[in-house]
């Protein structure tokens, strides 16, 4: 069965510090795929990232960037040089692809990450 | 603008009354989600549909009901069989093919008083 586990419920960092949150992920499919959203207090889920399963490169987007290890079914999330905008709600999610496309997304629980100023 | 709507963003509902959300879509996306949200609780689903008059429960799926009559639109029912509907409800959708990413509605917080 498919599950991903976010470790962090709740981590606090003074702004300009760097941080990461962790995402471990367990799933029986070879071909599958995994996300990070943020979701800020508004409430609306934004979309930040996909990684395929095929694809090990880490991954930098300015302030942000990922670490994807099969090995040890983890899929990382940095923060470099944090800024009180970023505190939010993040979560790391996991799609399956089966063969009669029956696929859907699962959620982690979520880490809430607070910027302090 | 292309996106997702979800109506109302707050809902007051009596205990033992159905009440029903509503989320449409006009970005011509095949596969629809509900989930909802809880503190600490993450996002668990409740259906999802990949196409048009089909639909598949997810792991929380008791107490709701959808119908998925039109592309665009994929209304969720909670019905007073669902003993705590107290909750965020999220809708998103994605492309058909496996593996894309969702987008989001905005959300429905619902209340029951």
């Amino acid at each position: 069965a498919q599950k991903v586990t976010q470790a962090q419920t709740e981590i606090s960092v003074v702004e300009k510090e760097d941080v990461t949150l962790d995402c471990v992920y367990e799933t029986r499919d070879t071909t599958y795929y995994l996300f990070w959203y943020k979701q800020p207090p508004s409430g609306e889920l934004v979309f930040l990232i996909r990684r395929n399963s095929f694809d090990e490169q880490n991954e930098i987007s300015g302030r942000y960037s990922w670490n994807f290890q099969k090995s040890t079914s983890s899929f990382n999330f940095t923060i470099t040089a944090s800024q009180v905008v970023d505190s939010a709600v993040y979560f790391c999610a996991l799609s399956e692809v089966f063969m009669n496309r029956d696929d859907k997304i699962i959620f982690g629980k979520g880490t809430r990450l607070h910027i302090l100023p | 603008d292309g996106g997702i709507t979800q109506s109302p963003k707050y809902l007051f509902r009596k205990e033992g009354q159905n009440v029903t959300l509503s989320c449409e879509q006009n970005l011509n996306h095949d596969a629809m989600y509900w989930y909802r949200q809880d503190p600490g609780q993450g996002l668990r689903l409740i259906y999802y549909s990949q196409i048009v008059n089909d639909f598949q429960k997810g792991d929380i799926a008791e107490g709701y009901s959808v119908s998925r009559e039109k592309k665009e639109s994929f209304p969720l029912t909670v019905t007073s069989a669902q003993k705590n509907p107290t909750a965020f409800y999220l809708c998103a959708s994605s492309r058909q093919e496996g593996g894309t990413e969702a987008f989001f509605g905005q959300g429905t917080r619902l209340t029951v008083v």
